[in-house]
């Protein structure tokens, strides 16, 4: 079955830096992976979406990549600000689903 | 503008009781979907409604059930409450598949059962 895997330790970097969080997937090819941000107690906020035929998709200090040969997405946030802090979410469907499973998350902590 | 509606916030059911949630989605969107988030877990689906229809379901028990109105809000149902249903309950709405813009969430409802 398809699997879509976030590493589950929390990510603690110092602000200024840039953080990198990873998602892989097994089992299928999405067309399309997402990714949200979530704080405590609150929904999923969407922040990007990169297509399979994209290499690397930005907005403002968020830049997404998605490498179809090693199955995983990478989502960075240059500059990070402790106001940063929260879990972030990627999500993707297999093709011929639009339905997107969501991994589980991985926290980020960005200390002043 | 205002996002999607859940209500309420919080709730605190018993073991075999039945619970209704509600979901009030974007202005604009007419697609709403359902999920649970355990603690520490990321959201799982439950189902999908569209024109009042459920469009697809994820892996989860009859007892789980919905409803879309015309005016595209929607209820979550679940009858005879188990423990492990205590979690987060999202409505997410979209006014496509949601591929192309992403879901927008609700702030949830927090179920406890005890």
């Amino acid at each position: 079955s398809q699997k879509i895997e976030q590493n589950s330790e929390a990510l603690n970097i110092q602000e200024g830096k840039t953080a990198t969080l990873t998602c892989n997937y097994t089992n299928y090819s999405p067309a399309y992976l997402q990714w949200y941000r979530q704080d405590p107690g609150r929904g999923p906020v969407f922040l990007l979406l990169i297509r399979e035929n994209e290499k690397e998709k930005r907005k403002e200090r968020l830049k997404v990549t998605f490498d179809t040969t090693l199955k995983q997405s990478l989502f960075h946030i240059t500059a990070s600000q402790p106001a940063d802090s929260a879990t972030y979410l990627c999500a993707s469907s297999d093709r011929g689903s639009y339905i997107p499973t969501f991994g589980r998350g991985t926290s980020l902590i960005v200390h002043p | 503008d205002a996002g999607v509606t859940q209500s309420p916030t919080h709730l605190i059911k018993t073991r075999g009781q039945q619970v209704t949630l509600r979901c009030s989605p974007k202005s604009g969107h007419d697609t709403v979907s359902w999920y649970q988030q355990a603690l520490g877990q990321g959201p799982q689906f439950i189902f999908q409604y569209y024109e009042e229809e459920e469009r697809q379901r994820g892996n989860f028990p009859d007892r789980f059930s919905g409803h879309q109105f015309p005016n595209y809000s929607s209820e979550l149902n679940v009858n005879a409450l188990l423990l492990g249903d205590s979690a987060l309950y999202l409505c997410a709405s979209s006014s496509d598949t949601g591929t192309a813009r992403g879901y927008t969430f609700g702030s949830g409802t927090r179920l406890t059962v005890v």
